[in-house]
Formats: C-alpha cells, sequence, structure tokens
C-alpha cells in the first residue's frame, strides 16, 4: 500500500460545480496536510496548509483533514475553467521533514 | 509571498554532457532545500535534500554521484547532472521553506524541464 493514495482522474465538470478532491493515507504520523495545485509544465502552487484535524476555508476553497479516518478533502466551490489543472495533495511528519506526494488528479472545468 | 526561482525552465543536451540547475530562494533565506523529478503523469518524487554548508542527503536509489548538489548559500542551491543521458530526461523541481518550523510550507520553484538527446 502506498504511503498516500489520491484518484488521478481525469476529473471533468461543468463551470460552476462544487469539486470534491480527495486523499487517503496509511501513515498515523502525517501532521501537515497541503494541496497544490499544479498547471501543465509548471511547479506546484500552495493553495491550503493544515495542521492536523479540522476545517480551513480561503475564498473558494475549503481543505478538510481527517486524522482518524487518514482521509483528508479539498473542495472548490462555482468552480472556473482557470482551476483546470493537476491537484496535489502532500503531508509530513513534522513541519521540517520533507513532503510524501500523491499522485495528483487531472481536473478539467468546461466552461 | 515567497518566491523560489528556478534556472533554466528548459534545457536540451547531448548525452554525456553535464548540466547544472539553479534554484534561488528570492525574498528569503532557506538553509534547507529539496529537489524533485517529476515524470510525466506521475507525482513528484524526492531525489534530495540539500543542507547549506553540508553535504545533501539523498533519497535511496538517487546517485550521489550523478546528481551532484551544492547549496553554498542561503539563497541558492545548485543540481548538476553530470554525464547526462537520456533516461534523465524529466521534468526537476526544487523546493524551499520561507522560515523554520511547521508554519512554513514547502514552496516551489516552476521547474526545469531536461531533454536529453
Amino acid at each position: 500500500q502506498k504511503e498516500v493514495e489520491q484518484d488521478p482522474g481525469p476529473l471533468s465538470v461543468p463551470e460552476g460545480a462544487i469539486v470534491s478532491l480527495n486523499c487517503t493515507y496509511s501513515n498515523s504520523a502525517f501532521q501537515y496536510f497541503m494541496w497544490y495545485r499544479q498547471y501543465s509544465r509548471k511547479g506546484p502552487e500552495l493553495l491550503m496548509y493544515t495542521y492536523s484535524s479540522g476545517n480551513k476555508e480561503d475564498g473558494r476553497f475549503t481543505a478538510q483533514v481527517d486524522k482518524s479516518s487518514k482521509y483528508i478533502s479539498l473542495f472548490i466551490r462555482d468552480s472556473q475553467p482557470s482551476d483546470s489543472a493537476t491537484y496535489l495533495c502532500a503531508m509530513s511528519k513534522t513541519g521540517n521533514t520533507p513532503l510524501v506526494f500523491g499522485k495528483g488528479t487531472r481536473l478539467s472545468v468546461i466552461a | 509571498g515567497a518566491v523560489v526561482s528556478q534556472h533554466p525552465s528548459r534545457v536540451i543536451c547531448k548525452s554525456g554532457t553535464s548540466v547544472k540547475i539553479e534554484c534561488r530562494s528570492l525574498d528569503f533565506q532557506a538553509t534547507t532545500m529539496f529537489w524533485y523529478r517529476q515524470f510525466p503523469k506521475q507525482s513528484l518524487m524526492l531525489m534530495a535534500t540539500s543542507n547549506e554548508g553540508s553535504k545533501a542527503t539523498y533519497e535511496q536509489g538517487v546517485e550521489k554521484d550523478k546528481f551532484l548538489i551544492n547549496h553554498a548559500s542561503l539563497t541558492l542551491s545548485t543540481l548538476t547532472v553530470t554525464s547526462a543521458h537520456p533516461e534523465d530526461s524529466s521534468f526537476y523541481i526544487c523546493s524551499a521553506r520561507a522560515g523554520q518550523g511547521g508554519n512554513s510550507p514547502l514552496h516551489f520553484g516552476n521547474g526545469t524541464r531536461l531533454t536529453v538527446t
């Protein structure tokens, strides 16, 4: 079993839809959880950064962490064509240890 | 926000030559930088951790003599792919933390696409 599992998609939704992206993980030592957005041929861009369980909201983005289930989610409200990208979840055990990434989910938002 | 600059963005080289990739933290000092490699439609794989003023720490399976890392200052780390071969063609991305501890997420450069012919 991989440390971090993420459905690669592709996921296609109409503009304005609510998008739900998810990752599961096996190592209960992970405490820091991140979501990155990566456009084609570009480096990952940090979207959300959370510590331990709970929710965090930033504009149209909401990140949820459920450590008891080893499950994290990213919700995108009112999705836009510009949200079309690959979304990578990442996590680490401490604030200074390297990240472990999911494979990424390719999202297409259709106008 | 924190910015990580990577150069060049794209390089094409002949087999057997060496290529140097630079990673700079533009508005913060980074004692630690990370080098990742990404194949098409795959996730990022950590290659090595670059430590300012000391030797880099390589992940299992990564040849340290092939991928030379130098972190000579708090704002610059370089990755040199020595004697490159076509199988080294990939997307190389560096990253750094803007600060210490758990409140400092990782920021990435825009990557370098290496093609070895």
